[in-house]
């Protein structure tokens, strides 16, 4: 089954509202990367994190990794119609030579 | 610049039909990768090479073989397309070693009737 899973699948928001997704992993990871893929564009990279607990930011985006290192969040402050596209993450097992891309949460920014 | 390029943006064939994707990286990456795109599902790893001539298995190999005889190049191949493969189909690559971030071609969207 899914390895990784991301909630929620959609989300739509007023823009200058807040936006938070979650990606939970059945098994620990050794690294969290996350990418962006706009409207029929592809996947691009954004940020890693690598230690247990990290916490990294890039202007209004903020990115956790868990302590546990199964899971990890992204939350947009203040969205923009800008921030709109589908927010993956991904990551690599803690055991054996597997990468994992998570399910995916698109988000719709509302002007 | 990271340029991957995939070989078509859409492409329709008949079932039964064997299928070629071609994928070529400019970067010298060692790793290749294939994936499929579908809604809910996020993106499912089918096959990926860590050099040339070398491929493993992904989540998802069934009715795909994937071919790596030159460096830049990384091929997937569907014997016989079935209406099951009718998906998005994006090629990756990278530096090999430690967890260096993958780059990803424009897509190929493939619709099997």
């Amino acid at each position: 089954g899914q390895q990784v899973m991301q909630i929620p699948q959609y989300q739509h928001v007023q823009e200058g509202e807040d936006f938070t997704t979650y990606c939970n992993s059945s098994t620990t990871l050794s690294n969290i990367q996350w990418y962006k893929q706009r409207p029929g564009g592809h996947p691009v990279f954004l940020i890693q994190l690598v230690k247990s607990g990290e916490v990294k930011k890039q202007k209004r985006l903020t990115f956790q990794f868990g302590e546990a290192k199964k899971n990890s969040s992204l939350h947009i402050t203040a969205t923009q119609t800008t921030d709109v596209g589908t927010y993956f993450c991904a990551g690599w097992r803690d055991t054996g030579n597997q990468f994992y891309f998570g399910t995916g949460t698109s988000l719709t920014v509302i002007p | 610049d990271v340029k991957v390029t995939q070989s078509s943006r859409y492409l329709v064939k008949r079932t039964g039909e064997k299928v070629f994707l071609e994928c070529v990286q400019d970067m010298d990456h060692e790793n290749m990768f294939w994936y499929r795109q579908d809604p809910g599902l996020g993106l499912r790893l089918i096959y990926f090479s860590y050099d040339v001539k070398m491929k493993e298995k992904g989540d998802i190999p069934e009715g795909y073989s994937v071919s790596r005889e030159k460096k830049e190049r990384f091929s997937l191949i569907l014997e016989s397309a079935s209406t099951n493969q009718t998906s998005m189909y994006l090629c990756a690559s990278r530096w090999a070693g430690g967890y260096n971030e993958q780059f990803f071609g424009p897509g190929t969207r493939l619709t099997v009737l």
